[in-house]
């Protein structure tokens, strides 16, 4: 699997309900980053969570960063239907001299939320 | 206090032409990149630059692809000779520095006829 990869790729819920989605990466990173794209739009950024973070909230969203698994999570909670876009999460991984400007995005999860 | 900006938004060039695609950073950055998201894909890193150099161009194809940063006015991503495989949403991306958070600008949708 490459770097920063979404699970599941597409997730449909109705409106009001909440909504999870996961990321995974390979190497170690500082930061983890989740951006939201609407169709055929631009990246919205959503929220960044540092490596010594376990966990960060923002209005409905919340975010857990487990770094001994490589994986994180993006939680929307009471979600609308104005939520429905695609999820990507972003992450930079460690080298020498400290931050990766390059960031690593996986393939995204496509959520729909149904009125 | 504007976002980053591309324009144009849209571009259609036919096979073999060149396509300039440019990007403003927000106020106050210096530090600009550009990806390349392909259909059903992720964005992939392409170049990273702050004014008048080219820091990390590791994913910029070795051919017909260039990028600038001047000391005035916008980053330009050149891809001369455009090929069908070239189409594709190209964003750009700005930040205070390169730890920083990045912000991206709405990209442009190059489709090569």
């Amino acid at each position: 699997s490459q770097q920063g990869e979404e699970d599941p790729q597409a997730l449909s819920i109705q409106e009001g309900e909440n909504a999870t989605m996961n990321c995974s990466y390979k190497t170690s990173i500082n930061n983890l980053q989740w951006y939201r794209q609407n169709s055929g739009r631009g990246l919205v950024h959503l929220i960044l969570i540092r490596s010594n973070e376990r966990e960060k909230h923002s209005g409905r969203l919340r975010v857990t960063l487990d770094t001994s698994k490589k994986s994180s999570s993006l939680l929307i909670t009471a979600s609308r239907a104005a939520d429905t876009a695609s999820y990507f999460c972003a992450t930079d991984a460690v080298r020498s001299g400290g931050s990766n400007y390059k960031l690593t995005f996986g393939k995204g999860t496509l959520l729909t939320v149904n009125p | 206090n504007a976002g980053v900006m591309q324009n144009p938004r849209h571009l259609v060039r036919r096979r073999g032409q060149e396509a300039r695609l440019r990007c403003s950073p927000m106020k106050g950055h210096s530090h600009v990149y550009w990806y390349r998201q392909l259909p059903e894909e992720g964005l992939k890193f392409m170049v990273y630059l702050q004014k008048e150099n080219i820091i990390d161009e590791s994913g910029m194809p070795k051919e017909r692809f260039s990028a600038e940063f001047p000391k005035e006015g916008p980053s330009i991503l050149r891809i001369q000779q455009v090929v069908r495989g070239d189409s594709a949403a190209y964003f750009c991306a700005s930040s205070l520095g390169p730890y920083n958070e990045q912000f991206f600008g709405p990209g442009t949708r190059l489709t090569v006829l």
